[in-house]
């Protein structure tokens, strides 16, 4: 079944402690990017990766960082958490230039406290 | 003030109701036009997408976007209690597909 999955689901944690949030997609799509939901906001792009080693920085980007190894394997880090990075975690993949379709994962909640 | 804006809801409508849908923008750049479903405990999911003015009928479904006034809609003919989700619109300029701006999401509640 083509999709991609995200570990952990749900996670609380304290601050300051590193913590990782892997994302998976098995469809080959060049794209992945990594997002947050907050109520009232929507969701807002933290970073995305056009490509393995290509990374871009989102509207949102403070306090996280990502890495692209692997084109199915794109995990975001947050290497000192705090209270404002409590929120709803959504990886999503594409195919590549010329398709705006976005294949969502199925969500992390993060508490940070 | 926001790219995007849509009315949160919630929207409570009976079964079988037609529904409708908005959000506004101020980006006259925004060419591309998408409407994600999103359940419960769920990722969003594409549900229409459309390509500068017009209308897209998908189904139950009906996509209309207004440029001029800066305006899109969703209706859903017919509305089901499996529709209860919800509906996030995003867009993006010509050739801006890592600039997807996406409103707030209306939570609608479709009830038998």
């Amino acid at each position: 079944e083509a999709q991609v999955t995200q570990n952990p689901r749900y996670l609380i944690t304290v601050t300051g402690k590193k913590l990782t949030v892997t994302c998976s997609q098995n469809m080959n799509h060049e794209y992945m990017s990594w997002y947050r939901q907050d109520p009232g906001l929507g969701l807002r792009q933290i970073y995305y990766s056009m490509n393995v080693e290509v990374t871009d920085k989102g509207d949102v980007p403070e306090g996280y960082k990502v890495s692209r190894k692997e084109k199915r394997n794109f995990p975001l880090i947050l290497e000192s958490p705090s209270p404002n990075q409590t929120s709803l975690y959504f990886c999503a993949s594409r195919p590549g230039t010329g398709s705006y379709e976005q294949y969502f994962g199925p969500g992390t909640r993060l508490t940070v406290t | 003030q926001k790219e995007v804006e849509q009315d949160p809801g919630p929207l409570s409508v009976p079964e079988g109701a037609i529904v409708s849908l908005n959000c506004t923008y101020s980006n006259s750049a925004f060419q591309y036009f998408m409407w994600y479903r999103q359940y419960s405990r769920k990722g969003p999911e594409l549900l229409m997408y459309t390509y500068s003015s017009g209308n897209k009928e998908d189904g139950r479904f009906t996509a209309q976007v207004d440029k001029s006034s800066k305006y899109i809609s969703l209706f859903i003919r017919d509305s089901q209690p499996s529709d209860s989700a919800t509906y996030l619109c995003a867009m993006a300029p010509l050739g801006g597909y890592n600039k997807l701006i996406f409103g707030a999401g209306t939570r609608l509640a479709v009830h038998p």
